[in-house]
């Protein structure tokens, strides 16, 4: 499954909105009803971390800043208000097959 | 509080072997599926390898496939991958990951792996 994200690049002013989508390229639903797409923030030298889950479940810890949602193969992570600390590279990654694959990221800079 | 703890990266010839642990604690381990990426540092993360609870299922990216072998000691906490016929293309940090896309998802800090 490809997973087609953009932009690849987002600069953003802290207080504004912020947006990024993701594509796959075939349904990520599951016979169970669940929707294998997860969303990770990768800070500088850190691992990446969970923030949603399931396409529109927010991690435990993550700021309701963060909400994910879907349209059939369309995912869209949204910041409602981005905050100095939300800068690094964002990742979708589909979780529904093997092999598991990830978007391209998406860097958010101030 | 879960933490993940890989081990056994660091500089190996081409065609030499390494074997990475990942030691977990703060959660039932025998719990959860369990996986290995790998990422190049300054690209993307690329998913090589889980297992199942028991270990009795297993799965690979085709380019670790016949030479990578993911396996867990669930008395031990402790989540394994032997690599052997390394090639240089394998140099990356290895990261383990809990329950990878789920509610308990968590990533160690990983171990670099160079093969030089």
């Amino acid at each position: 499954i490809v997973m087609t994200q953009t932009p690849l690049s987002l600069p953003v002013t802290p207080g504004e909105p912020a947006s990024i989508s993701c594509k796959s390229s075939q349904s990520l639903l599951h016979a169970n009803g669940d929707t294998w797409l997860a969303w990770y923030l990768q800070k500088p030298g850190q691992s990446p971390h969970l923030l949603i889950y399931m396409a529109s479940n927010r991690a435990s810890g993550v700021p309701d800043r963060f909400s994910g949602s879907h349209s059939g193969t369309d995912f869209t992570l949204k910041i409602s208000k981005v905050e100095a600390d939300d800068v690094g590279v964002y990742y979708c990654m589909q979780g529904l097959q093997t092999p598991y694959t990830f978007g391209q990221g998406t860097k958010l800079e101030i | 509080e879960v933490q993940l703890v890989e081990s056994g990266g660091g500089l190996v010839q081409p065609g030499g072997s390494l074997r990475l642990s990942c030691e977990v604690s703060g959660i039932t381990f025998s719990r959860y599926w369990i996986h290995w990426v790998r990422q190049v540092p300054g690209k993307g993360p690329v998913w090589v390898s889980r297992i199942n609870e028991n270990g009795g299922i297993t799965n690979y990216a085709d380019f670790v496939k016949g030479r990578f072998t993911i396996y867990r000691d669930n008395a031990k906490s402790t989540l394994y991958l032997q690599m052997n016929s390394l090639r240089v293309d394998d140099t990356a940090i290895y990261f383990c990951a809990l329950d990878l896309a789920g509610a308990r998802d968590q990533w160690g800090q990983g171990t670099l792996v160079t093969v030089s």
